[in-house]
């Protein structure tokens, strides 16, 4: 099936851990982004990427990472700098800034 | 600067009403595009409409409709004979084509419809 994978789709994290988030899409986009979303909340920019090799901050980036080292995949890590990280996380991919499409998320939990 | 307001938080109607979820948007740019999702339970965001900043004409699909009207910067969205599985969180967004292709969502609007 076409579309955008996100696994795991629930994680808990030790205090001081580094979580890596997982985001794959054979739909063939160029462009993949990160949103943070918290309970009752709108969503919050992490990073984006429009080609591969390549990616941008976006509005809180500060205490995660990402790499673009192929068109499909997209992971976030979530380090021990990031002091709260519990939260709904959703990868999206888009076809060169036209409509963007979302996976089914991820909920990370500090424990 | 880019911005989208939906300035109803929450809204609660009874079955078959008619709703109406505003959207006001701000941008630099001349050609952008407008959007709808929809966030159920589940949590995943689903793409309902996408609009052009040179299109306005109305669209409306089944139940759902849409007024988008440069004039005003508003971009509504109007779900007629309302249905409990309406029930989600709605968000509208923004892209602006010459400034990062960026996408700038709304706070959203809880829709809770009862049966």
């Amino acid at each position: 099936d076409g579309g955008i994978t996100q696994s795991p789709k629930y994680l808990f994290r030790k205090e001081g851990q580094n979580v890596t988030l997982s985001c794959e899409q054979n739909l063939n986009h160029d462009a993949m982004y990160w949103y943070r979303q918290d309970p009752g909340q709108g969503l919050r920019l992490i990073y984006y990427s429009q080609i591969v090799n390549d990616f941008q901050k976006g509005d809180i980036a500060e205490g995660y990472s990402v790499s673009r080292e192929k068109k499909e995949s997209f992971p976030l890590t979530v380090t021990s700098a990031q002091k709260n990280p519990t939260a709904f996380y959703l990868c999206a991919s888009s076809p060169s800034g036209n409509t963007i499409y979302f996976g089914e998320g991820s909920w990370l939990t500090v424990v | 600067a880019q911005k989208v307001t939906q300035a109803q938080t929450e809204i609660s109607v009874v079955e078959k009403e008619d709703v109406t979820l505003d959207c006001v948007y701000e941008t630099r740019d001349t050609t952008y595009y407008l959007f709808w999702y929809k966030q159920p339970p589940s949590g995943e965001l689903v793409f309902l409409i996408r609009r052009n900043s040179f299109d306005e004409q109305n669209e409306i699909s089944g139940r759902y409709s849409w007024n988008f009207q440069k004039s005003t910067s508003s971009f509504n969205f109007t779900i007629t004979a309302s249905q409990v599985v309406d029930s989600a969180v709605y968000f509208c967004a923004l892209s602006e084509r010459n400034y990062g292709q960026n996408f700038v969502f709304g706070p959203g609007t809880r829709l809770s419809v009862l049966p």
